[in-house]
């Protein structure tokens, strides 16, 4: 199993340029999350989904879109770069909500190292 | 809302010991989750253990143990035995059990083992 898979791997971005960070899983999870982990913090929760076609808000959504077509999918969109925005993203799946279960775990990607300059 | 707090940005053992990470938490919920995940250097994040709210128990994992203190909203984390392998950040989480359960986060420790 591939588990999450997040691409790419690193972006350097020029202010003002938009970007999607792509996030799939092949685990048939129904939520999946988008996280930020800036240096030296803990990860905050962007936006997160239930099911094909729900999303939500988390903790620090200004400046991002997603979008939830497929059970598989679930890109972030960037529309408007900002300074403000250079992290590390992580897309995480669970079959529960909110995962946390030894044997229903919260699957996380290697992630997204994004900086915008 | 809920706030995670992880006071030690950064600890250090000795291979072989024993090293206690400290997280405070904050909520006005009687029922949730508390976990730890680790970070190695590949960026994964890996459940480490869990404690439930409503478990007077603290929960064990080989090496790994909980001291949860409901009333004063304190999780730690007790690493025996401390390996190499060990280093790592380490992440304090709660997570509500209502609605879409979503994970909080704490600032994390980093976690050195010298040999």
């Amino acid at each position: 199993n591939a588990g999450v898979t997040q691409t790419p791997k690193f972006r350097i971005l020029k202010i003002g340029q938009s970007m999607t960070l792509q996030c799939a899983q092949d685990m048939n999870h129904n939520y999946m999350y988008w996280y930020r982990q800036d240096p030296g913090m803990g990860l905050k929760l962007i936006y997160y989904s239930v099911g094909a076609g729900i999303t939500d808000k988390g903790e620090v959504p200004n400046g991002y879109n997603v979008s939830r077509s497929t059970t598989e999918d679930f890109p972030l969109r960037l529309e408007l770069a900002a300074p403000s925005q250079t992290s590390v993203y992580f897309c995480a799946s669970s079959h529960t909500p909110g995962g946390g279960s030894y044997n229903s775990p919260l699957h996380f990607g290697n992630g997204t190292r994004l900086t915008v300059t | 809302a809920q706030t995670v707090t992880q006071s030690q940005p950064e600890m250090s053992v000795q291979e072989a010991e024993t090293v206690t990470l400290s997280c405070t938490y904050d909520t006005s919920e009687s029922d949730y989750y508390l976990f730890w995940y680790k970070q190695p250097p590949s960026r994964q994040m890996i459940l480490v253990i869990r404690q439930e709210a409503y478990k007077q128990q603290n929960a064990t994992e080989n090496r790994f143990s909980v001291n949860f203190q409901k009333a004063a909203k304190s999780f730690s984390l007790k690493i025996s035995d401390s390996q190499l392998g060990d280093a790592a950040m380490y992440f304090c989480a709660y997570r509500t059990s209502q609605g879409a359960q979503k994970l909080v986060f704490g600032q994390g420790t980093r976690l050195t083992i010298n040999p």
